[in-house]
């Protein structure tokens, strides 16, 4: 058990639906980062917070949007959801930057039909 | 573009021999190094790492080497056991510029009775 909390462990939609994707870090972790694991793909780097704000952002596209709250929990939204989304999303924290080790959740698999 | 590259998706191993997980970078600016182990189901763990003033950094029966000059880095286990097939994650990132870490797409590690 990594301490990290993702959930919905499993989510099926449609396309043009929202969901939410939610995580909880282990606790002391400030940084939370959200990567996407397509069919054949590596961990996608998607963004980055840090104790509240942005950090860094990768390949995210526009219709992806997060946020860390002041508790440190992170939301994941994606909206206008197409087939090509459907992919595990992981949340991942760590203390401080990425010089530390990241502590991954278990994914939330997501199917867009 | 792929940043970091791990060109095997997969590799077998008898049990008892050395696994050695090839991985590639692009971008000369990175200078932190990562691997990560997923099991089914599961987040990836991190396993061992290196800084970029470093060539070599060892961990029980995991020891990952650095060459700068090629951009390339290896993962040797020795011995392979058959708790070590898992998929296997190279990672990049660059502490003192941003907070990216870039993944490859992984190799999975077969390891044969």
């Amino acid at each position: 058990d990594s301490g990290v909390t993702q959930t919905p462990k499993h989510l099926i939609t449609a396309t043009g639906q929202r969901v939410t994707l939610r995580c909880s870090p282990r606790s002391g972790d400030l940084s939370v980062y959200w990567y996407q694991q397509s069919l054949d793909q590596g961990l996608q780097f998607l963004i980055q917070y840090y104790n509240g704000e942005e950090r860094a952002k990768g390949n995210i596209l526009e219709r992806f949007s997060a946020q860390q709250f002041p508790d440190l929990h992170s939301e994941l939204n994606l909206s206008s959801l197409e087939l090509g989304d459907s992919a595990l999303y992981f949340c991942a924290s760590s203390v401080e930057g990425p010089a530390g080790e990241l502590f991954f959740g278990e994914g939330s698999r997501l199917t867009v039909l | 573009d792929q940043q970091v590259k791990q060109n095997s998706p997969s590799l077998s191993v008898q049990e008892g021999r050395i696994s050695i997980l090839n991985c590639d970078y692009t971008n000369s600016m990175f200078d932190y190094f990562l691997w990560y182990k997923k099991y089914p189901a599961e987040g990836p763990t991190f396993l061992i790492s290196i800084s970029s003033i470093k060539d070599k950094n060892e961990d029980g029966r995991f020891t990952v080497f650095l060459n700068k000059s090629a951009k390339h880095l290896s993962l040797h286990i020795v011995p392979s056991q058959p708790g070590d097939s898992a998929v296997y994650f190279c990672a990049a990132t660059r502490p003192n510029r941003d907070d990216k870490i870039i993944f490859g797409k992984g190799t999975r590690l077969h390891i044969l009775p």
